[in-house]
């Protein structure tokens, strides 16, 4: 199975701050990376797929990069809105994998 | 808009069975492949089975193969878990979830808690 790893675990973090999350998967998995955004409570949503597209209605200051095992998800002006947990998943094999868990809370 | 409608869950006791249901309503889930994942209460989420969206194909994680079995009813737009042998460490919050290409998430429901305990 491909293991994937997230860092850190917890971010405090200000309003319009930078903020970057990385994922690191156990092998490679080209730009099969996926990342969702959850609040508590609800269900995760898919914000970015491919490593790098953004998912419809996902707004622009949310951005991921990366190939191979080497991910990253950035937030370029930290919104209200965007206090939350994320997880990278990768789908470039079964059984489908999702990291740890990043949650982004108010400094 | 699409909405997914999970339901079924509850408590039951270990060893017994559920069937958890799925329902699409606005667009066809049979345009979709489909999943099902699970958040425990330690929070990491997990997949659990996939279904291709002609239902040719289905994938399990290992740690349901043989007890959970994933289905699709394309007449009814609905997507179903059925769950049998049921285990403590079954008890999470269950996600079904569209995949439009190529195992990833996009659309998912509310989720349905299923308690497994004596």
């Amino acid at each position: 199975d491909i293991q994937m790893t997230q860092s850190p675990s917890s971010l405090p973090a200000s309003l319009g701050d930078r903020v970057t999350i990385t994922c690191r998967a156990s092998q490679s998995i080209d730009t099969y990376l996926n990342w969702y955004q959850q609040k508590p409570g609800k269900a995760p949503k898919l914000l970015i797929y491919g490593a790098f597209n953004l998912h419809s209605g996902v707004p622009s200051r949310f951005s991921g990069s990366g190939s191979g095992s080497d991910f990253t998800l950035t937030i370029s002006s930290l919104q209200p809105e965007d206090f939350a947990t994320y997880y990278c998943q990768q789908s470039y094999d079964k059984p489908l994998t999702f990291g740890g868990g990043t949650r982004v809370e108010i400094k | 808009q699409g909405q997914l409608v999970e339901s079924g869950g509850g408590v039951v006791q270990p060893g017994r069975s559920l069937r958890l249901s799925c329902a699409a309503s606005g667009f066809n889930l049979n345009n979709y492949a489909a999943h099902w994942l699970r958040q425990g209460p330690g929070g990491g989420l997990d997949w659990v089975a996939a279904i291709e969206h002609d239902a040719e194909n289905e994938y399990y994680a290992d740690s349901v193969k043989g007890r959970f079995y994933i289905s699709r009813d394309d007449s009814k737009n609905t997507l179903f878990l059925q769950m049998n042998s049921l285990r403590p460490e079954d008890t999470a919050v269950y996600y079904c979830a569209t995949d439009p290409l190529n195992d990833l998430f996009e659309y998912w429901g509310q989720g349905a808690l299923v308690i497994v305990s004596s």
